[in-house]
């Protein structure tokens, strides 16, 4: 049972454009979530966060919104580059359950075109 | 560069092997996790070690084990290997025990059971 989702495999923008890339959680224990980039032969890397007190955090180009009743999050890339070509990964966690790990999404595959 | 290292990057092997896949965290971490992700699938969280002690435990197949050592270095023993075992495995770590700090990924392990 898939905890995390994201839906899109995989997501072609044009350089310039806004890439938002979507996340759906079922699990009304996840209470902080993150968004990891990973590039080919490397390991994942932390991109940006948010907790649920809040709707929406902002680091340079990337901005997470999150949508508690509707168990959703979004990542924007304004404007998208071609160095963001990556898979992105959602993650969440329920911080008072204890150190079970992060669960993650099966990745998207944002593509950008020149 | 995350600061984490794993050991062997690539790894071929027969069914019904043993492997150990090994992984030094970045300097001061007490934390390490051990992640599996198969084709098409996202990273899933397999256990947890904290400054030597199991931690948590996630979809760790019982013909799989793990230990952190004094060092703090851990290993990964993948036992009576199945076709289906083949994965790229990531190991994480960070200072802490709670979610809400970043993961630093090593670039993984891949490992191929033929």
């Amino acid at each position: 049972d898939q905890q995390v989702k994201q839906n899109s495999p995989s997501l072609s923008v044009q350089e310039g454009r806004i890439s938002i890339l979507n996340c759906d959680y079922t699990n009304s224990m996840f209470d902080y979530f993150l968004w990891y980039k990973k590039y080919p032969a490397e390991g994942p890397t932390f991109l940006i966060s948010i907790s649920s007190i809040k709707d929406k955090n902002e680091d340079g180009r990337f901005t997470v919104f999150l949508n508690k009743s509707a168990k959703h999050l979004s990542l924007h890339i304004v404007p998208s580059q071609p160095g963001d070509s990556a898979v992105y990964f959602c993650a969440a966690s329920a911080t008072g359950g204890g150190a079970d790990g992060l669960t993650f999404g099966k990745g998207t595959h944002l593509i950008i075109q020149p | 560069d995350s600061g984490v290292t794993q050991t062997p990057k690539h790894l071929i092997t027969a069914t019904g092997q043993r492997v150990t896949l090994r992984c030094s965290p970045r300097s001061g971490d007490l934390s390490v996790y051990w992640y599996q992700q198969s084709l098409d699938q996202g990273l899933q969280f397999l256990i947890q070690y904290y400054n030597g002690e199991e931690r948590a435990k996630g979809n760790i197949l019982e013909r799989f084990s793990a230990q952190q050592f004094p060092d703090l270095h851990s290993e990964l023993n993948l036992s009576s290997l199945e076709l289906g075992d083949s994965a790229l495995y990531f190991c994480a770590s960070t200072y802490g025990t709670t979610n809400t700090g970043e993961l630093f990924f090593g670039e993984g392990s891949r490992l191929t059971v033929l």
